[in-house]
């Protein structure tokens, strides 16, 4: 079975700063998808970023980027000059790449604070 | 935007009553899942349906849970007869279609509370 980690439960970040959250997983699968999710204190889980794992390049959206390392089973969140609007729980997830089911496998999370 | 819905947003209930959460898929999605959240803990799968038929379950979704998509609009998630660690967040989540590229959008939860 798939597994995800988060071994960082708590970041701090102060407002304009970089900050890289860490996620490793747990596959035999080649070809797979993995997401970071954001979930600000309403609870909502929101969509941040989303990688494919057959694709090289690092995906990017605007101030998300990921730093994918198949080998390593590695993909981290890193998040450019931060906001007060950043501070959220964010949870890393795994997916296989199957047509029917495609649950998410989602690691433990790591709370972000940002710092004014 | 469309996005999905969920009512009621909080729900208190009585250890061994039966409740049922409601969601509204976004409407042109075929895939719907739910999930849940135990307080501090990590999001974890329950179900997924497809088609009027469960896809896949994990072995949280026991014989206490079932769900249903009454009508062409509503996915529902009924807990039989709900014990205090089914105290959670649930998160209703629909996909548009069979491809695996796709994303799951997530609504809003709804926070049970059992007593």
């Amino acid at each position: 079975a798939q597994t995800v980690t988060q071994s960082q439960p708590e970041m701090s970040v102060q407002e304009a700063e970089t900050v890289t959250l860490s996620c490793t997983y747990d596959t035999s699968e080649s070809d797979y998808y993995l997401f970071w999710y954001k979930q600000p204190p309403s609870r909502q889980m929101i969509l941040v970023i989303r990688q494919e794992a057959y694709k090289q390049q690092n995906a990017t959206e605007n101030r998300f980027s990921v730093n994918f390392q198949k080998a390593a089973k590695s993909f981290s969140l890193k998040i450019s000059d931060s906001q007060l609007g950043d501070a959220a729980m964010y949870f890393c997830a795994y997916r296989r790449l199957m047509e029917y089911g495609n649950k998410l496998v989602f690691g433990a999370g790591t709370i972000l604070r940002v710092k004014s | 935007e469309p996005e999905v819905t969920q009512t009621p947003s909080h729900q208190v209930t009585q250890m061994g009553q039966e409740v049922i959460l409601r969601c509204v898929p976004i409407s042109n999605h075929l895939y719907f899942y739910w999930y849940r959240q135990i307080l501090g803990q990590k999001v974890e799968f329950l179900v997924s349906f497809y088609n009027n038929e469960i896809s896949e379950k994990s072995e949280i979704f026991d014989d206490q849970f079932s769900v249903e998509r009454p009508d062409g609009s509503n996915f529902t998630l009924k807990i039989r007869s709900t014990k205090l660690e089914d105290s959670a967040m649930y998160f209703c989540a629909s996909k548009p279609g069979l491809g695996g590229a796709d994303t799951q959008y997530f609504g809003p939860g709804t926070r049970l509370t059992v007593l």
